[in-house]
């Protein structure tokens, strides 16, 4: 059974960056596309961006300009940064991994993470 | 962007109703929808995949249904631990995007 584990800081200042990692166990990083997902407090769901194990990436617009999704084979991990943060990236953070079950299915988000809430205060 | 769109935003019902939730595309998706269902402090579950095949290990009551630009997920018998957010997902088209969210209430 794949499991997915967030960590990573719970504060983090007007500014600065957030740095979040996800750890894969019960299976390998290796294939798939792995994915960050964020939901403020009461909100929907804001899809950010996604990397495949081959360290090719696709970010949402609304945040490319500050956001960088980077990968860890060996340790089965991968990572969210996002720069100049501001109280609007206050949110739970989800990892989640995109499957699908055949070449000819549409993805979706199968496996997800706990989620992690980061807050964005001074 | 692609718009998802979902009705209603809420919805009180009892256990034993059949429930019918509907998400709209801004434009045609084929069948590229999900459907997931959320509870309070977890993470979203998968429930529906390509608008209509369910995710192993799910009930049986849920179903999902449309293509195009419009879809459903319907419940045909609501029992106690199905109160939780709806959401609808489109994965035709990045950037991925989410329905605002279908609050399932008990009446």
């Amino acid at each position: 059974q794949v499991q997915l584990q967030e960590s990573g800081p719970g504060l983090v200042k007007p500014s600065e960056a957030l740095s979040l990692t996800c750890t894969v166990s019960g299976g390998s990083i290796s294939s798939y596309y792995w994915s960050w997902i964020r939901q403020p407090p009461e909100k929907g769901l804001e899809w950010i961006g996604f990397i495949y194990y081959s360290g090719s990436t696709n970010y949402n617009p609304s945040l490319k300009s500050r956001v960088t999704i980077s990968l860890d084979t060996s340790k089965n991990q991968f990572s969210l940064r996002l720069s100049s943060v501001t109280a609007a990236d206050t949110a739970v953070y989800y990892c989640a991994r995109l499957g699908r079950p055949s070449v000819v299915t549409p993805y979706y988000f199968d496996y997800w993470g706990q989620g992690t809430l980061v807050t964005v205060s001074s | 962007d692609i718009q998802m769109t979902q009705s209603p935003s809420s919805l009180s019902a009892s256990v034993g109703d059949r429930v019918t939730i509907t998400c709209r595309a801004s434009q045609s998706i084929s069948s590229y929808l999900n459907w997931y269902q959320q509870k309070p402090g977890k993470a979203p579950k998968l429930l529906i995949y390509a608008a209509s095949s369910l995710q192993s290990g799910v009930p049986s009551r849920f179903s999902g249904g449309g293509s195009g630009t419009d879809f459903t997920l319907t419940i045909s018998s609501l029992q106690p631990e199905d109160f939780a957010n709806y959401y609808c997902q489109q994965s035709y088209r990045t950037p991925y995007t989410f329905g605002q969210g279908t609050k399932l209430e008990i009446k």
